[in-house]
């Protein structure tokens, strides 16, 4: 079975640039997760999705953080304009749902410089 | 709101020891408990889950026991081995389950030396 899919692995980009990660979940997974993860904190969640419907966007925030899943299906978290602090480990994470495991992808690790 | 919070690192040990990693947490109602692990290169992955009280998740020689009494989730092994180094996870989902979005502790960096 394939894992969860993130693209790109790795981005470096100036401040007040834009970025687009891509998230393709496991098959059939009808709940999607973005988390950030700051170097030496845990992963914060920032959206879920069930199928092409937001659950909880409470922590995203919205002035500069935008995400789509239109399909239902993969899914697009962007930044626009990018700041310092956005740098981190964006990770995508899928689940069946209900009481079903998270399973996480490999990340993007992005820089702002 | 809920938090979780666990044990400061690194944690250095010796192949064989015994490992404990505390974990304790704060939230309103029943939450799941979880223990997810990040081995190095790799991406995180579930190690244990407790749902309710006084259950004990156990999984590649590890054990966790839900205690709502002490509001704990503490990580334990009697023998670890060079292999179970990594960074260790405590987390919680709120809502009992594992639906929501989890809510993560800082992390643990378990070293282990031959």
């Amino acid at each position: 079975e394939a894992g969860v899919a993130q693209s790109p692995r790795y981005k470096i980009i100036e401040k007040r640039q834009s970025v687009a990660f891509w998230c393709n979940p496991i098959s059939g997974h009808a709940t999607l997760y973005w988390y950030q993860q700051i170097l030496g904190q845990g992963p914060k969640l920032l959206i879920q999705f069930q199928n092409n419907g937001v659950v909880d966007d409470s922590q995203l925030p919205k002035d500069r953080f935008s995400a789509e899943r239109l399909k239902g299906v993969d899914s697009t978290l962007k930044i626009q304009p990018a700041k310092l602090e956005d740098s981190a480990v964006y990770l995508c994470a899928s689940s069946l749902g209900g009481v079903d495991t998270q399973y996480f992808g490999p990340g993007t690790r992005l820089t702002v410089l | 709101g809920d938090s979780v919070t666990q044990m400061e690192g690194p944690v250095t040990l010796s192949e064989e020891a015994f490992l404990t990693i505390n974990c304790t947490y704060t939230a309103t109602g029943y939450p799941s408990l979880f223990w997810y692990v990040q081995y190095p290169g790799e991406g995180l992955q579930l190690l244990l889950k407790a749902t309710k009280a006084d259950d004990k998740g156990s999984n590649k020689g590890f054990e966790a026991t839900y205690r709502k009494e002490t509001t704990s989730f503490h990580l334990e092994k009697g023998s670890v081995q060079v292999s179970d180094s990594a960074v260790y996870f405590c987390a919680l989902s709120p809502k009992g389950g594992g639906a929501d979005g989890l809510t993560f502790g800082k992390g643990t960096h378990l070293i282990i030396q031959p």
